[in-house]
Parts: structure tokens; C-alpha cells; sequence
């Protein structure tokens, strides 16, 4: 299995603009995570899907985040329109159930 | 509410040392326990879990966890540690359907 697929793996935009991030969770999995991790905040859960349906999204810091998750094998982390504070390191994590998760590379995102 | 506490921000070791970080929960229900490592400009990795059974958990490169519940706490120990042990380690409490990752304990180990 090639484990959780996330891209871009870097990504630098300019304030204002819109940024896509993209995960591809491991085949058969039922949950998906989206995490935010800053040297400061640490890391922090923004939303997380089961069966394609979003449970808690109490994480996602303001209306400018949004995700998706279309189908069991893809989900989006939308930020429109970007802001310096925004940078970060991203990961998408996937689940089989309430067990550990599994994380991918992560994207960098850098906001100038 | 649920939490999860890592009291340690930063361990120095040297090399064979034995490592101990700490982790405590709080929840009155069942819960599991989990430990991450996040190497280097890495991912988070899964290195042991607790559900239920044994309350001391063997995982990947010699880690091990004890589950105590009369003390809500869930340490990561290992015997001897290595130059390439350095690292991140969360520990994180599975609460209900929630996950809560503590805030993280960087482990530097002096080769």
C-alpha cells in the first residue's frame, strides 16, 4: 500500500490567493483527519470525516477553511483567501476505525 | 473535557541512557492510548497503541508503554536509547470518536 498521499508537498502563494490541498487516503480506511501544525500552536486537528461525512469541525480556525471529502478516496483543504498566519505544515491522516492513524508527508505551505 | 498532558518539552540524553516520558489523560470513560513519533522533517508514525488487555504495550524499535489506570497515565519508556531516537513523541488519547494529541516532548539524544 502506498500509505496516505497528500499534495502538493510545498506549496508558496501569495496573500490573498486561494490554496487547494489534496489527500488521498489508504484504500479502505473510514476515517479521514485534517491537521495544522505550527512551532507554536503544535499540532492541531481541524476536522475529521467518517464514511465521507464531516463529524467535528470545530478545529478549522475560521470561515475561510473549508474541506471536502467527495468520495472514500480523495478529500480537499480549501483556504480562500490565504494569509501569512496561515503557514504551515499540513497532514492528512487516515483511520480503519477508532485505531491509530496513519499520517501523510505533509504540505508545506508558505503564505508571502 | 478531555485532555491529554505531556509534562516533558524537551528531554537531552545521552546515548544508552533510559528514556521515560510522560503522558496523563483526563477522562472518566474508556479510553485509548496511542504514542506518535515525528522524526525530522518527517511524518507522524504510529509506535504503540493500548485498547485493552495487557496494560504494558510493546511497540516498534524497542518502545514500550505501561497503562496505569489508577493514575490516568500512559508513559513511553525504552532501556537504551540511540542517536537516531531523536525526535518528536506525541502521546494522544482516542475519547469516544475524538483524538487529542498532547502538545509534544522533543527528545535529543548526544551521540
Amino acid at each position: 500500500d502506498a500509505g496516505v498521499i497528500q499534495s502538493p508537498r510545498h506549496e508558496v502563494t501569495e496573500m490573498g490567493q486561494e490554496v487547494t490541498l489534496r489527500c488521498k487516503p489508504i484504500s479502505g480506511h473510514d476515517y479521514l483527519f485534517w491537521y495544522r501544525q505550527t512551532m507554536m500552536r503544535g499540532l492541531e486537528l481541524l476536522i475529521y470525516f467518517n464514511n465521507n461525512v464531516p463529524i467535528d469541525d470545530s478545529g478549522m480556525p475560521e470561515d475561510r477553511f473549508s474541506a471536502k471529502m467527495p468520495n472514500a478516496s480523495f478529500s480537499t483543504l480549501k483556504i480562500q483567501p490565504s494569509e501569512p498566519r496561515d503557514s504551515a505544515v499540513y497532514f492528512c491522516a487516515s483511520s480503519l476505525g477508532p485505531t491509530g492513524q496513519y499520517f501523510g508527508p505533509g504540505t508545506r505551505l508558505t503564505v508571502t | 473535557a478531555q485532555s491529554v498532558s505531556q509534562h516533558n518539552h524537551h528531554v537531552i540524553l545521552s546515548e544508552a541512557a533510559s528514556l521515560e516520558l510522560g503522558c496523563n489523560y483526563s477522562y472518566g470513560g474508556t479510553v485509548n492510548l496511542f504514542w506518535y513519533v515525528q522524526y525530522p522533517g518527517q511524518h507522524l508514525q504510529l509506535l504503540l497503541k493500548y485498547f485493552s488487555g495487557d496494560p504494558l504495550v510493546k511497540g516498534i524499535k524497542g518502545f514500550e508503554a505501561e497503562f496505569i489506570k489508577s493514575k490516568f497515565s500512559f508513559n513511553l519508556r525504552k532501556p537504551s536509547v540511540q542517536w537516531s531516537d531523536t525526535a518528536e513523541y506525541f502521546c494522544a488519547g482516542l475519547f469516544g470518536f475524538k483524538t487529542i494529541f498532547g502538545a509534544g516532548t522533543r527528545l535529543f539524544v548526544k551521540a
